[in-house]
Order: structure tokens, then sequence, then C-alpha cells
């Protein structure tokens, strides 16, 4: 059973334009999410978090949102570079489960230029 | 820079023999884990280690194998690789359940089984 999910295989933006990439989650348990950028052939590169206690947290470009109540959470690239087009996974965690990462299967950005 | 590192990039073996893999960090963050990835999927995690304490993951076939001889140091050793295991090995460290929750990824080693 799918705890995490990213719907969306893949994405395609206009360079300079909003990326949006979703993920929803079932176990009402997470209280921790992380979003992880990976290039092929190199490891996930950590980019962004959000605790269950807030529902935005901004770094530079990047900005996470997340909706408890829709048990759903949002990456936000503004504005979208060539560079950014790599896999983004989506992952979660929660205190009674050792903060083991549960992850979603990723989604494809391509920004072109 | 503080960081997860791993040798080498890329591996080579026959089918059958053992080989192993290395993980070393500069965080000096409590926990360890072991992950293999296949093209196109999640990261699966294989085991972990919260400073000597070892944690397996009831799916990891027993022909993968860990140590870890000090903080800074984590090995993988498959006993008996078979095609099945070609992939990619990624080493994570954390400051632990209860001081971090964020993993930090090394390059990862690619394994090919020939």
């Amino acid at each position: 059973d799918q705890q995490v999910k990213q719907n969306s295989p893949s994405l395609s933006v206009q360079e300079g334009r909003i990326s949006i990439l979703n993920c929803d989650y079932t176990n009402s348990m997470f209280d921790y999410f992380l979003w992880y950028k990976k290039y092929p052939a190199e490891g996930p590169t950590f980019l962004i978090s959000i605790s269950s206690i807030k529902d935005k947290n901004e770094d530079g470009r990047f900005t996470v949102f997340l909706n408890k109540s829709a048990k759903h959470l949002s990456l936000h690239i503004v504005p979208s570079q060539p560079g950014d087009s790599a896999v983004y996974f989506c992952a979660a965690s929660d205190a009674g489960n050792n903060r083991k990462l549960i992850w979603g299967l990723g989604t494809s950005l391509g920004v072109n230029p | 820079d503080a960081m997860v590192i791993q040798n080498p990039r890329y591996q080579v073996t026959q089918f059958g023999k053992p080989v192993t893999l290395s993980c070393s960090q500069t965080l000096n963050h409590n926990v360890m884990y072991w992950y293999q990835q296949k093209s196109s999927q999640a990261p699966k995690l294989l085991f972990h280690y919260y400073d000597k304490d070892f944690n397996n993951e009831a799916d990891t076939p027993d022909n993968f194998q860990s140590r870890r001889p000090n903080t800074s140091f984590c090995f993988l050793d498959i006993r008996s690789p078979g095609l099945g295991d070609a992939a990619m090995y990624l080493c994570a460290t954390s400051r632990g359940p209860q001081g971090g929750e964020t993993q930090y990824f090394g390059p990862g080693t690619r394994l090919l089984v020939l």
C-alpha cells in the first residue's frame, strides 16, 4: 500500500514559469515531510522540508506547502530554471516509526529553455 | 565541507563474487543508512545503524550484510551478488530520530553484476 503518492510521473514547464509538484499521503501519523531532488547516476539531494506544525516553508526559489486536512503537500519552484530538471521525490516520516523515510515514486521535472 | 562520501562510484563484480561498498561521513551523525535504488524506483531501505545498534529491514535478503566499525564509516557487504542486485547503492546519514529527521545522501555506488 503506497502511503506516499506522487501521482504525476512527469511534468514539463517553461523556463521562468512556476513548477508545482504534488504529493499526497495516507498516514495521519506522518509529522515530517521532505523533498529530494535527484539527477541521473547521483544520490538524492535534500531540498526542503516541513514539519506538520507548519503549513509553509520557504527557501529561496523553493516553497513547500502542507495541507494536513487534505493530507497533501506541494513543492513550488519559482522561477523554474533548466538546471531544475531532475526527478523530485517526496518523503515522509513519523517518530513512531523510528523516522524511517517513506518515499513517493518521484516526479520527473523537465524545464524547457 | 561536511559530507557523505561513497567509494567507489562504480563497481563491477562477477556473479557470486563477494563485494564491499564503503561509506564515510564527516557530519558526525549518529545514524547511517544503506539504500538500494533501481532505475525509476524510490530508494529502498536495506538497514540502518543507530550508533552501534543495527536495524535490519524485514525484507532485506540475508545476502546483504553491514558493518559499522566506528562513527564515521559504514560498509555494505554483498556476499554472493546476483544479477538482480545490480543497482545504485546509497548511503545516508542523519543526526537521529530525536535530533534530526533529515537524511543526507552520498553520491551513490552503481553496482554492475556480470
